[in-house]
């Protein structure tokens, strides 16, 4: 059974870069599907920041585009984000997951909490 | 106006159906659109329900019981989830979610209490 787990600092200073690991289990990223990061701020709506492919193709939320990377790395099999110049808004449950071929979330990680303070 | 728009919670006894919606913002026709529902339980992640565009195009999660539904009401340009035979466990928060101009939207989620 596929699964994916989300590891990182779980505090990051404002204005510094957010980064976040997703290592899948059970499946080969070369295999396909794309690969997702969504965030979801403490009692608040879920919000999708981009996904990528094995081959490293990449979209991203074009109200966050200015500030997201997302990586992948076959090798080890994991995907990773980063988020440039945080502030206190960006503090959230990041969640990553599979974006199937019908193009729903349809495998998700636990979520990972990530505050952003001084 | 946000995208898309849910009503906040609503609550049903066990084994009643329910109709949850998510009203796509005017100027979105909602034929059109993927319309995708997920559950998420306290401290868990969201888990996926299923999609539905039409009865001809429309998918089940990989063990989402059947009770669960997908439907549009085209003149309230709303998709709709329908959970029938409502159960305990079926308590949580439900969000619809569509693909919308390169990225993809969540409603603000329905809260659904079980009496």
């Amino acid at each position: 059974q596929v699964q994916l787990q989300e590891s990182g600092p779980g505090l990051v200073k404002p204005s510094e870069t957010l980064s976040l690991i997703c290592t899948v289990s059970d499946y080969s990223i070369s295999s396909g599907y794309f690969w997702a990061w969504i965030r979801q701020p403490p009692g608040k709506d879920l919000e999708y920041i981009g996904s990528i492919y094995h081959s490293g193709t990449t979209y991203y939320n074009p109200s966050l585009k200015s500030r997201v990377t997302i990586s992948v790395d076959t090798s080890k099999n994991q995907f990773s984000l980063r988020l440039s110049s945080v502030t206190a808004a960006d503090t959230a449950v990041y969640y990553c997951a599979r974006r199937d071929h019908g193009e729903a979330f349809d495998i998700w990680g636990q979520g990972t909490m990530v505050t952003v303070s001084s | 106006q946000a995208v898309l728009t849910q009503p906040s919670s609503l609550s049903a006894s066990p084994g009643a159906s329910v109709s949850l919606t998510c009203t796509l913002r005017s100027d979105i026709n909602v034929d059109t659109y993927r319309i995708y529902w997920y559950l998420q339980k306290p401290g868990s992640p969201p888990q996926y329900l299923l999609r539905y565009k039409s009865d001809s195009e429309k998918q089940q999660g990989s063990g989402v019981p059947s009770r669960f539904s997908g439907s549009k009401d085209a003149s309230a340009n709303a998709g709709i989830l329908l959970v029938s035979g409502l159960q305990s466990e079926d308590e949580a928060d439900y969000y619809c979610m569509i693909w919308f101009s390169s990225a993809s939207v969540f409603g603000s989620g329905t809260k659904v209490t079980v009496l």
